[in-house]
């Protein structure tokens, strides 16, 4: 079974420019995560899909950061405009609804360098 | 404010020796969760925990739920190099989908 599939793996941007993540579940899951997480800390849950809804949503800075998942699989996550503070490595993740215990598993993550 | 406090931050021991980490909190978990992660990849699920003072062992592995379900411990029995890397605990609050809250984890390296 292939894993939670995410490119870029790196991009460095100038501050002020715009970037944009995309994210390929494992077949059949039904609720796709992107975390962010800034060297040190633990993953902070960005926004949360059911299929194409979003669930949660509320530690996204949305004057900046916008994601979608228009056909319920695939998911891009775009910041516009990026900032310094914006460095981070973005998770994507995904579950599937029979997990009891919202069981989750990780792509290998985009690391974003804003300079 | 961070909800899962986990300790220590960083754990540097000689290979063959044993440590535990541990992950705190104030709140009630429905189950809550290990995950290791390695330089460049995402994490990766270790064991899921759900019942007050339950005890899960995986190879040299073993994870405890703390009897009120406020907090856990994993503790390695003679902790080998690939045991190196960030472990993370994170927390539900409720059943399904609910999302999880992690600790900032323990960032563990095993010297050879």
């Amino acid at each position: 079974e292939a894993g939670v599939a995410q490119s870029p793996r790196y991009k460095i941007i100038e501050k002020r420019q715009s970037v944009a993540f995309w994210c390929n579940p494992i077949s059949g899951h039904a609720t796709l995560y992107w975390y962010q997480q800034i060297l040190g800390q633990g993953p902070k849950l960005l926004i949360q899909f059911q299929n194409n809804g979003v669930v949660d949503d509320s530690q996204l800075p949305k004057d900046r950061f916008s994601a979608e998942r228009l056909k319920g699989v695939d998911s891009t996550l775009k910041i516009q405009p990026a900032k310094l503070e914006d460095s981070a490595v973005y998770l994507c993740a995904s579950s599937s609804l029979a997990g009891y215990y919202n069981e989750q598993f990780f792509g290998p993550g985009t690391r974003l360098t804003v300079l | 404010t961070q909800l899962l406090e986990q300790s220590p931050q960083f754990l540097s021991i000689q290979e063959g020796e044993n440590l535990t980490v541990y992950c705190n909190s104030s709140s009630v978990f429905s189950s809550l969760q290990w995950y290791r992660q390695e330089p460049g990849e995402g994490p990766v699920l270790l064991v899921t925990v759900v019942t007050g003072g339950e005890v899960k062992k995986l190879k040299r592995l073993t994870f405890q739920f703390g009897d009120a379900r406020k907090d856990s411990s994993l503790h390695i029995t003679a902790a080998q190099p690939g045991d190196t890397g960030l472990y993370l605990c994170a927390g539900a609050r409720g059943s399904g989908n609910t999302p999880l809250v992690f600790g900032k984890g323990t960032r563990l390296s095993v010297i050879a």
